[in-house]
């Protein structure tokens, strides 16, 4: 079961700026740092954003991480087509001694 | 290039076992904390389980724990995730993803293997 919540979807036009929102608890997102997925249409997650705000090579600076308290939140400036994906967020849990994910947010490019 | 290669899904009828294999190669293996994720179709994604780069250390999600046992071979660079007792609600693409003790972020993950639990 999903611990951290996520709209279920966003959208935009080419060239828009979207913003997804994750929010947690304490003993997730409040004491452990958050990274996001990009999942592709029937393709394996790919890491997009690392400890709240890093991008790994090769990640577009159009894509960027923020955390704040218990939630974060990932932005995409400058909306593009092949940016139409499922976006999750995650966090390790200290009260579960495991990981957790987001709900997942699907990212529609109008 | 570092690479992930899950296999072992298939069709199983409730109650059955499977064991799945993730086979690593491209990165010291031993050096890396292993896990399992899974996705049921259509749905999220949910962590399954974890083993520390030793394998002395596991830990397992409510949903699993007790069923399904995670195991590594780090002399032929390979991850196991014996799962038994197998329910309908396990029904899933079942990803192996590695990250290192000191790292709490999944580079990269493999393409998947599909388990199917039906009579």
């Amino acid at each position: 079961q999903s611990v951290l919540t996520q709209p279920p979807s966003a959208s935009g036009t080419p060239g828009q700026r979207v913003t997804i929102s994750c929010s947690g608890s304490s003993s997730n997102i409040g004491s452990n740092t958050v990274n996001w997925y990009q999942q592709l249409p029937g393709t394996a997650p790919k890491l997009l954003i690392y400890s709240n705000d890093q991008r790994p090579s090769g990640v577009p600076n159009r894509f960027s991480g923020s955390k704040s308290g218990t939630s974060a939140s990932l932005a995409i400036s400058g909306l593009q087509s092949e940016d139409e994906a499922d976006y999750y967020c995650a966090a390790w849990d200290d009260s579960l001694n495991g990981f957790v994910f987001g709900t997942g947010t699907k990212v529609t490019v109008l | 290039q570092v690479q992930l290669v899950e296999s072992g899904g298939g069709l199983v009828k409730p109650g059955g076992s499977l064991r799945l294999s993730c086979a690593a190669s491209g990165f010291t293996f031993s050096d890396y904390y292993m896990n399992w994720i899974r996705q049921a179709p259509g749905k999220g994604l949910e962590w399954v389980s974890y083993i520390s780069s030793s394998g002395s250390f596991t830990n397992y999600a409510d949903s699993v724990k007790g069923r399904f046992t995670i195991f590594r071979d780090n002399a032929k660079n390979s991850l196991y995730l014996q799962m038994n007792s197998l329910r309908a609600e396990d029904t899933a693409v079942y990803y192996c993803a590695r990250n290192l003790v000191t790292e709490d972020w999944f580079d990269p993950w493999g393409q998947g293997t599909l388990v199917t639990v039906s009579s």
